[in-house]
């Protein structure tokens, strides 16, 4: 079975300051995938980035840079200078091949994001 | 492309009742997945398309529910006799097949709140 947790629920920040979201996860597949996606108000899940189970490089992608550690089986993700459209629901995803076909997602429960201006 | 998306966006019903979803995932996508998502929690998965084939099922999706995807284009949800529970937002995603990687697409999902 494959497990996504996010300890923090809600992380209320004020803008310009950095903020990371934690993400910890199991699994005992070899081969997997994380994922981050954003849900803003409007309720759509946006997705951010995609990191297999071989790559543990470090990516940043503007203000966004994701830190992901096999040794920890975590998946950080960290905004720098943080900005009122940031605020939304973040969620951290696992998947792996379920032996039937799919890659379904075993989502965590989220966490809140506010950016205070 | 344009992006997945799902009809109504919003459906009240009374509890009983029957309600049929409708997603239109990304042109030339041919993995449709449906998950639900409840106040607070993270979605879940719910079934699994590739092209026409229901190829998954969660043990969340009990005989009221239904999906199908004719000719591998769009797909829908039903829910038969609808009940209180039931009430949640569905999502419907999209991806392609490409080696042993899949991301997948959200639409904006459909909110049922059964009476």
């Amino acid at each position: 079975a494959q497990k996504v947790t996010q300890a923090q629920t809600e992380i209320s920040v004020v803008e310009k300051e950095d903020v990371t979201l934690d993400c910890v996860y199991e699994t005992r597949d070899t081969t997997y995938y994380l994922f981050w996606y954003k849900q803003p108000p409007s309720g759509e899940l946006v997705f951010l980035i995609r990191r297999n189970s071989f790559d543990e490089q470090n990516e940043i992608s503007g203000r966004y840079s994701w830190n992901f550690q096999k040794s920890t089986s975590s998946f950080n993700f960290t905004i720098t200078a943080s900005q009122v459209v940031d605020s939304a629901v973040y969620f951290c995803a696992l998947s792996a091949y379920s032996g039937a076909g799919s890659y379904q997602l075993t989502f965590g429960k989220g966490t809140k994001l506010s950016v205070i201006p | 492309d344009t992006g997945v998306s799902q009809n109504p966006r919003h459906k009240i019903t009374k509890r009983g009742q029957n309600v049929t979803f409708r997603c239109d995932p990304i042109s030339e996508h041919n993995r449709l997945y449906w998950y639900r998502q409840t106040l607070g929690q993270g979605p879940e998965f719910l079934t699994y398309f590739q092209n026409e084939a229901q190829l998954e099922k969660s043990r969340l999706l009990s005989d009221r529910f239904s999906a199908e995807r004719p000719k591998g284009s769009f797909s829908t949800l039903e829910i038969q006799r609808t009940e209180q529970g039931d009430s949640a937002m569905y999502l419907c995603a999209s991806s392609m097949t490409s080696g042993s990687t899949d991301t997948q697409y959200f639409g904006p999902g459909t909110r049922l709140t059964v009476l």
